[in-house]
């Protein structure tokens, strides 16, 4: 399945902070959502093959990485306290031709910056 | 006007109730409707997929699509304490479009 680290993190205002996913195997779709306190899910970016494929509206300062080995990570610079949330990444297969695929989800990392 | 609407709940049944959960959505470019469950501090797990209208039946659950409606649902049947969680409605056409989530609750 997929897997995320650190579980937990507190960060405070202004710092930066690292987050980690391990994809399932096979998938070579990675996708980083941010969850607020009773919200659904809402979609950062995507990336297929180590290239930046799609992003949402979030500013610049978050930023990510996808490495050959279905490991990737998403950065967020100068913390804000409304970048308190549960982040979330998802892995999917990529088929041609196919605009969508089913995204399977890891635990997420709860960050509470302060 | 959201991109996805979902009612918001929360909503509590008893052990074997019906549950109806929708959502509606504004843009006709959707083409892949999801749904996922949701347990307290966990990662949403996808219960059901489906692409363009129509029905689709996995168990104790079933998926509706109206595309010409912009309307889609999930219906529990026979429910359970353990289906208790927030179940997310999500579509998408390139990246994915999740609902706000609709919080159950079972009671036995």
């Amino acid at each position: 399945g997929v897997t995320q680290s650190p579980t937990h993190l507190i960060k405070t205002r202004g710092q930066q902070v690292t987050l980690r996913c391990s994809s399932q195997s096979g998938h070579n779709t990675v996708s980083w959502y941010q969850q607020a306190l009773g919200q659904g899910p809402q979609f950062i970016f995507q990336y297929y093959r180590e290239e930046e494929n799609g992003r949402g509206n979030f500013p610049p300062r978050f930023s990510g990485l996808q490495f050959p080995n279905d490991s990737s990570e998403l950065n967020v610079n100068a913390l804000e306290l409304d970048d308190s949330a549960l982040y979330l990444c998802a892995s999917s297969p990529r088929t041609a031709g196919v605009a969508a695929d089913t995204q399977y989800f890891g635990p997420g990392t709860r960050l509470t910056v302060l | 006007q959201k991109e996805v609407e979902q009612d918001p709940g929360p909503l509590s049944v008893p052990e074997g109730a019906i549950v109806s959960l929708n959502c509606t959505y504004s843009n006709s470019a959707f083409q892949y409707f999801m749904w996922y469950r949701q347990y307290s501090r966990k990662g949403p797990e996808l219960l059901m997929y489906t692409y363009s209208s129509g029905n689709k039946e996995d168990g104790r659950f079933t998926a509706q699509v109206d595309k010409s409606s912009k309307y889609i649902s999930l219906f529990i049947r026979d429910s359970q304490p353990s289906d208790s969680a927030t179940y997310l409605c999500a579509m998408s056409a390139h990246d994915m479009r999740f609902g706000a989530g609709t919080r159950l609750t079972v009671k036995p």
